[in-house]
């Protein structure tokens, strides 16, 4: 399964947008881009996921690029807690062993 | 909506013990999942599963074993804890569905 790389950490202002990016340029024709977030040292929570389409649902929207390298998860409008840890991993059906990288630990200031 | 649970959600042991920590998922899933996670730090992959009879190493080495007779039951085992065993443990499951993940377990051994 492919790697990914993501920022450390963000900071993020109350009622604005999150952004966050992932890299992912190993990335196979058959694997999927998913985001989970995890809220204190709660099991990890899955938000979205997509293949090569933009996605959206009612947690956020998954913005991938043409190539598939990378990928933007968006918060339309954070919230303090969406204070979390945010891991972006790919993984393809296929495929047995699924592997989180470090994640992006998101702080949303009021 | 997946279903999983973990018991104990907390387990304070002694050194040299024997403990096994439970996973069980409702929903029918083939692949379940083992993951270390040390307060603040990421996730590591230790055993995997892709069904019935099946069991992999993960990423991390572990004195840990788990068995998978039942496809809804993935329980980890160590034989003697010991004081580097301190941490919590996340079981996950996936089908065709994203993975989820119970709640966890926390294990401390004194």
């Amino acid at each position: 399964d492919a790697k990914t790389t993501q920022p450390t950490s963000m900071d993020c202002a109350e009622g604005r947008a999150a952004n966050l990016p992932c890299n992912h340029s190993t990335i196979s024709g058959n694997e999927y881009v998913y985001w989970y977030r995890q809220i204190h040292s709660q099991g990890p929570q899955y938000i979205i996921h997509g293949l090569k389409n933009n996605e959206t649902n009612e947690m956020a929207s998954l913005i991938i690029t043409e190539d598939r390298k990378s990928s933007t998860l968006i918060l339309p409008h954070a919230t303090l807690r969406d204070t979390a840890v945010y891991y972006c991993i790919v993984f393809g059906a296929a495929g047995n062993k699924l592997t989180f990288g470090g994640g992006t630990r998101v702080l949303v200031k009021p | 909506e997946a279903d999983i649970y973990q018991t104990p959600r907390y387990l304070v042991i002694g050194t040299g013990k024997k403990i096994t920590l439970e996973c069980s998922q409702t929903m029918g899933h083939d692949k379940m999942y083992w993951y270390q996670q040390d307060p603040g730090m990421e996730l590591h992959l230790i055993h995997y599963s892709y069904g019935v009879n099946s069991t992999e190493k993960g990423d991390l080495s572990s004195e840990s074993t788990v068995s998978r007779i039942r496809t809804e039951h993935f329980p980890l085992t160590l034989e003697s804890a010991r004081p580097s065993h301190t941490s919590q443990y996340l079981c996950a499951s996936s089908g065709t569905s994203p993975l989820h993940f119970g709640n966890g377990t926390r294990l401390t051994v004194t």
